[in-house]
């Protein structure tokens, strides 16, 4: 299994409160990426990053943002957290190329 | 916009039988094709794999076959197992794009026996 760690596991935080979800990876992978994942609307890409500093926006990255300051962490934070923002959110990661993306366990995160 | 859409949220197949599951995709960029599975709170697990330039990839039970023409792919399950069953994502990624996936929205595969 890819080395891959989600952190928390799972969050209840009330609307307003800033979030940082944490993914740890110790492959050494380029690509690391955020998903969330809806019913109805499968994975969607929300922020991913293609090296240390290096980031880019998916199709759904409002109200979110990241950061990439070493190769084996990748934080998505909510800077203001909103019930459309209850989910559950994977992180992934990849090497260079076309190739599968390995995923971590998942973040289930409750906006009240 | 929905790039790779999953049409049937669920199947239900008997143990033994063949388990046929969809995906079509609009954006021809696309040149990479995986599927993923996923149990209940765990992570999407890759299955398998199709490149552009291929028409078909089979790994054990599971076959993968891609109709460019179409922009149609579909993942073959022979014979299906309770233990297949899950919920499958079909995945699309065009070289350029900086790897990243694009996924459809899930087939849940219920294999009874």
């Amino acid at each position: 299994d890819a080395g891959i760690t989600q952190s928390p596991r799972h969050k209840v935080t009330e609307t307003g409160t800033p979030v940082t979800l944490r993914c740890h990876q110790t492959e050494n992978h380029r690509y690391m990426y955020w998903y969330r994942q809806d019913p109805g609307h499968g994975l969607r890409l929300i922020h991913y990053s293609y090296g240390v500093k290096d980031t880019d926006k998916g199709e759904v990255s409002d109200g979110y943002s990241v950061s990439r300051s070493k190769t084996e962490d990748f934080l998505l934070t909510l800077e203001s957290a909103t019930s459309s923002q209850t989910s559950v959110y994977f992180c992934a990661i990849s090497p260079t190329g076309p190739t599968e993306a390995f995923f971590g366990q998942g973040t289930r995160l409750t906006v009240v | 916009d929905q790039q790779v859409k999953q049409n049937s949220p669920s199947l239900s197949v008997q143990e033994g039988r063949i388990s046929i599951l969809n995906c079509d995709y609009t954006n021809s960029m696309f040149d990479y094709f995986l599927w993923y599975k996923k149990y209940p709170a765990e992570g999407p697990t890759f299955l398998i794999s199709i490149s552009s330039i291929k028409d078909k990839n089979e790994d054990g039970r599971f076959t993968v076959f891609l109709n460019k023409s179409a922009k149609h792919l579909s993942l073959h399950i022979v014979p299906s197992q309770p233990g297949d069953s899950a919920v499958y994502f079909c995945a699309a990624t065009d070289a350029g794009g900086g790897n990243k996936l694009t996924f459809g929205t899930g087939t849940q595969l219920k294999v009874e026996l």
